[in-house]
């Protein structure tokens, strides 16, 4: 499984884009990337995912260069609310019929008001 | 949206006591997953189950764990004799296909005194 790199933590401004951007150099052919977020004392919530290029939802943007070592998550103006820890997962189908996610330490956002 | 429910979701304990956790994944999904998270740390896996038998187990599943699907719609996780380290939030997740995303529940905290 690729390990994954982010920064332990950052803190933003209410209404600014945070950009959170994880490493992840031995990525394989088949392995998809992910973020999650998770608040205290919740599970993680699924943010968005992509292979390559970028990815767009209703909630983030996710920018995977051509070499994949790296993927951005993009929060466009953020809110208070948006407080929470941001995990990076890269994993692919292990062989055995299972997806294992393997989570990091994250990144703890803290938005300022 | 439908999403997993866990039930308790807080389970006080003694020590060597057995305990069951319950989840409800999504209906249409195929794969169902525990983690834990022990407070302050990372989100671990433990084990992947698909089609009644599991798929993938990590070494935290030791023989004091099993998991059953009892029924169409219960996914559980037993601790047949709870060691103090069991504390932790333990979080059900499921997905439709193996790469699919995977949705968390909410948790349970478990707390062995």
């Amino acid at each position: 499984l690729a390990k994954t790199t982010q920064p332990i933590s950052m803190d933003s401004y209410e209404g600014q884009e945070v950009n959170i951007t994880c490493s992840h150099n031995n990525i394989a052919t088949n392995d998809y990337i992910t973020w999650y977020q998770q608040f205290p004392s919740q599970g993680p919530r699924f943010i968005i995912q992509g292979y390559k290029t970028k990815v767009t939802n209703e909630v983030a943007s996710l920018f995977i260069p051509a070499d994949r070592k790296s993927s951005t998550l993009s929060l466009p103006r953020v809110s208070l609310s948006d407080t929470a820890v941001y995990y990076c997962l890269v994993g692919g189908d292990s062989g055995a019929g299972s997806y294992q996610l393997t989570f990091g330490k994250g990144t703890k956002l803290s938005v300022i008001p | 949206e439908p999403e997993v429910t866990q039930t308790p979701s807080h389970q006080v304990t003694q020590m060597g006591q057995e305990v069951i956790l319950r989840c409800v994944p999504i209906s249409n999904h195929l794969y169902f997953y525990w983690y834990r998270q022990i407070l302050g740390q990372k989100v671990e896996f433990l084990v992947s189950f698909y089609n009644n038998e599991i798929s993938e187990k990590s070494e935290i599943f030791d023989d004091q764990f099993s998991v059953e699907r009892p029924d169409g719609s219960n996914f559980t996780l037993k601790i047949r004799s709870t060691k103090l380290e069991d504390s932790a939030m333990y979080f059900c997740a499921s997905s439709e296909r193996v790469q699919e995303t995977q949705y968390f529940g909410p948790g349970t905290r478990l707390l062995v005194l």
